[in-house]
């Protein structure tokens, strides 16, 4: 049970290129969510998909797109990078639980991409 | 707007102490607070999770604590490790958060010092 992967961990693109990051989940969660972490700033999130075939904006979803390839996968696209853009990506799943009375979210992150934008 | 503030930005202890991280938010209404630890290179990982009916939670040598009055949450770690140095991000859901119910802080930089 792998969790959730990510790859690639690196990248350096020139201003201009377009790149694909790949995000894949073993756990059969319905949700997954791509955010960007950026120095001094909590995670921010681009877009999700709340279940196969869904996807939606998040808060920061310009220069972006995604594609729910099957419940297993979600991919974040960027189609002419800026430096803008130079950050580390997460990706994450979600799965929802009971306790007891209450219910929550419960929310699975991957290691990562640290990429550049030169 | 919501907001959730961590505090101190940045910590610096000797192993073997304790220390306390503190959550402040504004989230409204309030579902579940959680607590991560995200390694250098990392991503976060989950520590505890408390909804509103819990006030103490624990996981080890972590414990975090939350008061849904006040809206102030506090994570405590006993008898730190150098495995403790990493970031500890406070998030809190809530109908009121982003597109996915999370509001999430800038974290807290805890180092350990032999």
């Amino acid at each position: 049970n792998a969790g959730v992967t990510q790859t690639p961990k690196f990248q350096v693109l020139k201003t201009g290129q377009s790149m694909t990051l790949q995000c894949a989940q073993d756990m059969n969660h319905n949700s997954m969510y791509w955010y960007r972490q950026d120095p001094g700033m909590g995670l921010r999130l681009i877009y999700y998909s709340a279940s196969e075939g869904t996807t939606d904006k998040g808060e920061v979803p310009n220069g972006y797109n995604v594609s729910r390839l099957n419940k297993r996968e979600f991919s974040l696209r960027l189609e002419s990078a800026a430096p803008s853009q130079t950050s580390v990506y997460f990706c994450a799943s979600r799965v929802f639980r009971l306790a007891g009375k209450s219910s929550y979210n419960e929310q699975f992150f991957g290691p990562g991409t640290r990429l550049t934008v030169l | 707007k919501n907001q959730v503030e961590q505090s101190p930005q940045s910590l610096i202890i000797l192993e073997g102490k304790n220390c306390t991280l503190q959550c402040n938010y504004t989230v409204s209404p309030f579902s579940n607070l959680r607590w991560y630890k995200q390694d250098t290179g990392r991503g976060p990982v989950s520590l505890t999770i408390m909804t509103f009916s819990e006030n103490t939670k624990s996981n080890g040598r972590y414990t975090a604590t939350l008061d849904a009055d006040t809206k102030q949450s506090s994570l405590h770690i006993t008898a730190s490790q150098l495995s403790d140095s990493a970031s500890y991000i406070c998030v809190v859901s809530g109908s009121g958060g982003g597109a996915d119910g999370l509001t999430f802080g800038k974290g807290t930089h805890l180092i350990i010092q032999p």
